[in-house]
């Protein structure tokens, strides 16, 4: 079975430029996460959806950041302008939440990592 | 503040020994999750071990064993028998549910263990 896959990998652009990342979820989960994680940091959730709705995405800086899942599948973040701060590296996760189960594991895949210029 | 505390920011240990990864976490809920996640230099997070905080018994998945202390609020990691592959990050993460009943992770700023010859 495929784990989830990002693209691109890395990413080198100047400040002030748009970019974005994608996300494939492993199928069949429902919850898919994005978080940022900054260089000796452990990760930060961004944002967290629920098939194709957004559940929590009080972390997400909405002035420069949005992020969709179309028909709750794929889902893409997109930074539009970036900023030198925003370099950091871009995981994303999903799991298959079952109510009945406090278990609800997480699996990530290999992130995307941003360099602003 | 805080709510996943892990004080090690690196750790030595000889091949062959075993190591203990030290975690603390806070929350008033009773129910919660904790997790551990191994990410090597490629990037990616790898799941380890999950403890449910109405387990009785502490969690064991191979080499991995998680010793749970719910009173002191403790999480620590075990790696018996270490290998030079477990050099790599660890992070320790809590799972809450959420006021809106949904879930949130929160993770630690991570220990990086290195695996001595």
């Amino acid at each position: 079975e495929a784990g989830v896959v990002q693209s691109p990998r890395y990413k080198i652009i100047e400040k002030k430029q748009p970019v974005a990342f994608w996300c494939n979820p492993i199928s069949g989960h429902n919850t898919l996460y994005w978080y940022r994680q900054n260089l000796g940091q452990g990760p930060e959730l961004l944002i967290r959806y629920e098939n194709e709705e957004a559940v929590d995405d009080s972390q997400l800086p909405k002035d420069r950041f949005s992020a969709e899942r179309l028909k709750g599948v794929d889902s893409t973040l997109k930074i539009q302008p970036a900023e030198l701060g925003d370099s950091a590296v871009y995981l994303c996760a999903s799991s298959l939440v079952r109510r009945q189960s406090s278990y609800n594991e997480q699996f990530f895949g290999p992130g995307t990592r941003l360099t602003v210029l | 503040a805080q709510k996943i505390t892990q004080t090690q920011p690196g750790m030595f240990v000889q091949e062959k020994e075993a190591v203990t990864l030290d975690c603390t976490y806070d929350t008033s809920d009773q129910s919660y999750g904790l997790f551990w996640y191994k990410q090597p230099s490629s990037g990616e997070m790898i799941f380890l071990i999950y403890q449910g905080s109405y387990d009785e018994q502490n969690a064991t998945e191979g080499r991995y064993s998680l010793n749970f202390q719910k009173a002191r609020k403790s999480a620590n990691l075990v790696i018996s028998a270490s290998q030079l592959g477990d050099s790599a990050m660890y992070f320790c993460a809590m799972r809450e549910l959420t006021t809106s009943g949904t879930y949130k992770y929160i993770f630690g700023t991570g220990t990086r263990l290195k695996v001595l010859a």
